[in-house]
């Protein structure tokens, strides 16, 4: 049972333009949420976060937005970078739980 | 560059070899974590510690592997009688008190021949 869908396995975007990667889930008690990008023979590397308190957060370049009732998430990237290729996942945490459930991640392909 | 580091980043051992893998996190990591990932898939929970005590075991986890944070500061991951199948990277993260981010190391991609 997979509670966090990373439905769209690659995506290829022009530098300059904007990147959406997206991200579902089933578990509606999931409240905490996190991205990452991932290069090859490398370990995860942290991104950005969003509570389900709100509904948008953003960081430079990065903005995750937060739609509850669709339990939906997608990651913004604007504008795109060719540095910025790498495999995304999303992962989701219920409080009290610690743990985190992973997508299958995207592969993003910036364009030069 | 988190701050986390494992080793070794490379192991190739034999079916039915012990293998051990050590993840050395910040000081201010009271929490760690072992993920396992093979691929076209995301981390996969293994385990987790709050300081030295193991609060959480992942059915994944069978009892051939043993995990371990004896003082609270490195874990050592323990996998006895290699499986084909254990072939994977495994992932090691460290969580301060408070936050809600994993930080994580570079891994230790495992292959059993």
């Amino acid at each position: 049972d997979q509670q966090v869908k990373q439905n769209s396995p690659s995506l290829s975007v022009q530098e300059g333009r904007i990147s959406i990667l997206n991200c579902d889930y089933t578990n509606s008690m999931f409240d905490y949420f996190l991205w990452y990008k991932k290069y090859p023979a490398e370990g995860p590397t942290f991104l950005i976060s969003i509570s389900s308190i709100k509904d948008k957060n953003e960081d430079g370049r990065f903005t995750v937005f937060l739609n509850k009732s669709a339990k939906h998430l997608s990651l913004h990237i604007v504008p795109s970078q060719p540095g910025d290729s790498a495999v995304y996942f999303c992962a989701a945490s219920e409080t009290g739980t610690y743990k985190y459930i992973f997508g299958t991640g995207t592969r993003l392909k910036v364009l030069a | 560059d988190t701050g986390v580091s494992q080793n070794p980043r490379h192991k190739i051992t034999k079916r039915g070899q012990n293998v051990t893998f050590r993840c050395d996190p910040i000081s201010e990591h009271n929490r760690l974590y072992w993920y396992r990932q093979t691929l076209g898939q995301g981390p996969e929970f293994l385990t987790y510690f709050q300081n030295e005590a193991q609060l959480e075991k992942s059915r994944l986890l069978s009892d051939r592997f043993s995990a371990e944070r004896p003082k609270g500061s490195f874990s050592t991951l323990e996998i006895q009688r290699t499986e084909q199948g254990d072939s994977a990277m495994y992932l090691c993260a460290g969580q301060a008190g408070g936050i809600y981010e994993q930080y994580f190391g570079p891994g230790t991609r495992l292959t059993v021949t």
